[in-house]
């Protein structure tokens, strides 16, 4: 049964406290993105990897960290640094990065973050 | 002006009627274009993708891309109650040779039984 996973669904966390998003997709994509969505706005991209060991800033990178160790994992720190960070966070992959018809995202389900 | 604009709504139809939602894009250089579905509280789903001028059908759902004017509509046909969620629409933009999807901020869509 092929997807993506995210965890937690619900995540609190302290002022000055980093937590970790976990992703996984067994969809064997090379692409996966993160974005974060508040309310009344689009989904903002903060980053992307296009293959294993690479990652690039999206839009609104500041405040958070990646890494993209293994094909199937990319897991999003949101770091002290970050002023705003309650928001949905939504992962996504796609086959590749590229190339007509190969870019379709695909999104798991999502963790809502809230700082108290 | 935004890349992707969308009315944001609500737009109410009875059940049964043709919805139509309808986006506008900046960059001329998009190739690709996605209607997503998203339920309150929930992760969006890609329900249509089209990258060529005309329309694209798909069960209830037809996609219509007119690339010289640079809108992208979505026609639901026969609208049902369950369809009443938000619909994003996508578009991407081609950045060093990623294809960056730019989404909208979605028009509320809302079928009365």
């Amino acid at each position: 049964d092929g997807g993506i996973t995210q965890s937690p669904k619900y995540l609190f966390r302290k002022e000055g406290q980093n937590v970790t998003l976990s992703c996984e997709q067994n969809l064997n994509h090379d692409a996966m993105y993160w974005y974060r969505q508040d309310p009344g706005q689009g989904l903002r991209l903060i980053y992307y990897s296009q293959i294993v060991n690479d990652f690039q800033k999206g839009d609104i990178a500041e405040g958070y960290s990646v890494s993209r160790e293994k094909k199937e994992s990319f897991p999003l720190t949101v770091t002290s640094a970050q002023k705003n960070p309650t928001a949905f966070y939504l992962c996504a992959s796609s086959i590749d990065f590229g190339g007509r018809g190969y870019n379709e995202q695909f999104f798991g389900p999502g963790t809502r973050l809230t700082v108290l | 002006q935004k890349e992707v604009e969308q009315n944001s709504g609500p737009l109410s139809v009875p059940e049964g009627a043709i919805a139509s939602l309808n986006c506008t894009y900046s960059d001329r250089g998009s190739q690709s274009f996605f209607w997503y579905r998203q339920y309150s509280g929930k992760s969006p789903e890609l329900i249509m993708s089209i990258y060529s001028n005309g329309d694209k059908e798909d069960g209830r759902f037809t996609a219509q891309l007119n690339k010289a004017s640079q809108y992208v509509s979505l026609l639901i046909r026969d609208s049902q109650p369950s369809d009443s969620a938000t619909y994003l629409c996508a578009v991407n933009r081609v950045n060093t040779g990623f294809q960056k999807l730019v989404f909208g901020t979605g028009t509320r869509l809302l079928v009365s039984p």
